[in-house]
């Protein structure tokens, strides 16, 4: 069946750091991707998204590529700020039919000043 | 445009009993799906109904329960609660049927089972 992969947290991050938080499926397929946003205290935000191979989604700073040769979707900022510190989630749910959305565990960041 | 309404926000129950969580999703959406989020499970999908219909089932026990109301309002029951139930309980919704990947949720009900 569909699964994610995300690398396991907690990131910890200085400001102006660099973000890279991996996340890798396994889908039947050609998937569409996501990367999901909880700041404390809220439900999910939609990030960005990907649907189709070599696609890039970005938003807020924030970019992730659809690599169907590694199956991957990692996201990416170049400079992360403290109103970043959130825990993100990538998902996936298959092209083919009507199936839920997967999602990895979530990864927590925190960026201190 | 309103949000994704949860209520209760909170609520504590003891085993044995029973609780019904209330999803009211944004005006003209008319799938809403439930997930359950826990620190060692992460988001399990629980069920997804679509003009009032069950359209998908996660891996839960039949003491989880689901259904929609012709308004594309949810509920959700869980009977014969354990301790295990404690969890962020999170309804989504969208224009469509779950597919495209775009939900918007709600803040979640949490619930503490003692």
């Amino acid at each position: 069946g569909n699964s994610v992969t995300q690398m396991e947290g907690p990131v910890t991050l200085s400001e102006e750091a660099f973000l890279t938080i991996n996340c890798t499926y396994t889908a039947t397929g050609y998937p569409s991707l996501f990367w999901y946003v909880q700041y404390p205290g809220e439900g999910l935000q939609l990030l960005l998204k990907a649907t189709k191979a070599d696609d890039k989604g970005s938003n807020k700073g924030f970019e992730a590529t659809y690599r169907k040769e590694t199956t991957s979707f990692h996201l990416e900022k170049g400079s992360v700020q403290v109103s970043d510190s959130a825990v993100y989630f990538c998902a996936l749910t298959s092209n083919s039919g009507n199936t839920p959305l997967v999602f990895g565990k979530g990864t927590r960041l925190s960026v201190i000043a | 445009k309103a949000g994704v309404t949860q209520t209760p926000r909170y609520l504590i129950k003891t085993r044995g009993q029973q609780v019904t969580l209330s999803c009211s999703p944004i005006s003209g959406h008319r799938s809403v799906s439930w997930y359950q989020q826990t620190p060692g499970q992460g988001l399990q999908f629980l069920f997804e109904y679509f003009s009032e219909t069950q359209r998908n089932k996660g891996n839960f026990p039949g003491r989880f329960s689901g259904r929609q109301f012709s308004n594309s309002r949810s509920e959700m029951n869980v009977s014969t609660l354990e301790l295990g139930d404690s969890a962020l309980y999170l309804c989504a919704s969208s224009q469509s049927q779950t597919g495209t990947g775009e939900l918007f949720f709600g803040e979640g009900s949490r619930l503490t089972v003692l």
